[in-house]
């Protein structure tokens, strides 16, 4: 099956920096890729969708600019958490979708995860 | 909005026991309706899925079924293994992206 990874799967940050955290689509190319957040027993929270080649489109509460998303190329999208603060911490899953044809084609296939932790 | 309400967690099992967990949604027209599985340390896996009302989805065991007049998609397994503890997320599809339910934890005992 499609496979997605995502790097790192565990960072520790101090306040006020940023972190950069990568999600790859391994055997596939990867039309759209999602973001999502989850909390301790709470569902994923779609952040933002991103096309291959154009600006993510954001879910409302989401700040663009706090969480900048580039998918540069069909097998990489990155978030990159931007002036990181405590309430950030949280686990981020990426999820990949493919094209036109293929295993992937209009399925997610998610990353394992990375867990975020802001001191 | 759309959304999905799943049972709370854990749901604790002895091996071979029957499980249910129970999912309903409320949606505007028709979507498709998934559940996703999480192992420890793993990203979620599509489980099963169901495109239409009455249909059923199955994978290794697991079974749920698309109802549209109870707006329900239960999850079914007739004898649960150890193995099979895990995080399970029902979830529906919207144009362009899923909606998930909170997620319910099966731990299963020997």
């Amino acid at each position: 099956g499609a496979v997605v990874s995502q790097h790192p799967s565990w960072v520790i940050c101090k306040s006020g920096t940023s972190v950069k955290i990568e999600c790859r689509s391994l055997d596939f190319q990867a039309t759209t890729m999602f973001w999502y957040r989850q909390f301790p027993k709470q569902s994923l929270m779609l952040m933002a969708t991103s096309n291959e080649g154009s600006k993510a489109t954001y879910e409302q509460g989401v700040e663009k600019d706090k969480f900048l998303i580039n998918h540069a190329s069909l097998t990489l999208s990155t978030l990159t958490v931007t002036s990181a603060h405590p309430e950030d911490s949280s686990f981020y899953i990426c999820s990949a979708r493919g094209g036109t044809s293929g295993t992937a084609y209009n399925e997610q296939f998610f990353g394992p995860g990375t867990r975020l932790t802001v001191l | 909005g759309n959304s999905v309400t799943q049972m709370e967690g854990p749901v604790t099992l002895s091996e071979e026991a029957f499980l249910t967990i129970n999912c309903t949604y409320t949606a505007t027209g028709y979507p498709s309706l998934f559940w996703y599985v999480q192992y420890p340390g793993e990203g979620l896996q599509l489980l099963l899925k169901a495109t239409k009302a009455d249909d059923k989805g199955s994978n290794k065991g697991f079974e749920a079924t698309y109802r549209k007049e109870t707006t329900s998609f239960h999850l079914e397994k007739g004898s649960v293994q150890v193995s099979d503890s895990a995080v399970y997320f029902c979830a529906l599809s919207e144009p362009g992206k899923l909606i998930f339910g909170q997620g319910t934890t099966l731990q299963v005992k020997p």
